[in-house]
């Protein structure tokens, strides 16, 4: 079946330590991301990646790394630079967009089942 | 900045009751606003809305998307325990065509039997 598979479900990490959250994706999407939502909060975007060999900085990068050196993977590293970890996380990816009759161009996210992160 | 905001942020009903529940947004370039359903952990696609008046239906559930007034709405009739998640609403920011999104807060719709 194809989507977006994110590991672990779960992860608990000691103050100080990095950790690597995975996220593959096998719908042949160019693009993918990271997102972190915070209780009464929305998704805010940590990075994203619109191509091979090639991410930017979302929102709240700070204390975050990313690598794709692969069309299908897009793990992400919680370093321990960032001060309040706790939190879950979402990969997405989006196919190419597609032109509207009227003009312009857009296309959706779909999103992993997410990894909740809790620094102990 | 891109900003996006959901309105109420709760809210709480029986079964059989409609619900309608609000986004406005402001966005720079913008291409379309899309809606999501996050039940417990992976946020669901729902509408993705690009043209002012046309109303999008799935079932029980619609949206429709006002470019002028800068405002989506999404019905949700006949509701049933089921429809029991978040809303999600967002916008593709940053002047990309790409799914960078912005997202509002986000409505936590409770149904009760």
């Amino acid at each position: 079946d194809g989507g977006i598979t994110q590991s672990p479900k779960y992860l608990f990490r000691k103050e100080g330590q990095n950790v690597t959250l995975s996220c593959e994706q096998n719908l042949n999407h160019d693009a993918m991301y990271w997102y972190r939502q915070d209780p009464g909060q929305g998704l805010r975007l940590i990075y994203y990646s619109q191509i091979v060999n090639d991410f930017q900085k979302g929102d709240i990068a700070e204390g975050y790394s990313v690598s794709r050196e692969k069309k299908e993977s897009f793990p992400l590293t919680v370093t321990s630079a960032q001060k309040n970890p706790t939190a879950f996380y979402l990969c997405a990816s989006s196919p190419l967009p597609r032109t509207f009759p009227g003009g312009g161009s857009s296309t959706e996210a779909f999103f992993g089942q997410g990894t909740r992160l809790t620094v102990v | 900045e891109d900003k996006v905001v959901q309105s109420p942020l709760s809210l709480v009903v029986h079964e059989g009751d409609t619900v309608t529940l609000n986004c406005s947004y402001e966005v720079t370039n913008f291409r379309s606003l899309l809606w999501y359903k996050q039940e417990k952990k992976a946020p669901t696609f729902l509408f993705m809305l690009t043209s002012s008046g046309i109303e999008k239906k799935s079932g029980r559930l619609s949206s429709i998307l006002d470019k002028k007034e800068l405002f989506s709405i999404l019905n949700i009739t006949a509701t049933q325990t089921g429809d029991s998640a978040v809303y999600l609403c967002a916008a593709p920011s940053g002047g990309t065509s790409y799914g960078k999104l912005t997202f509002g807060q986000g409505t936590i719709l409770t149904v009760h039997p």
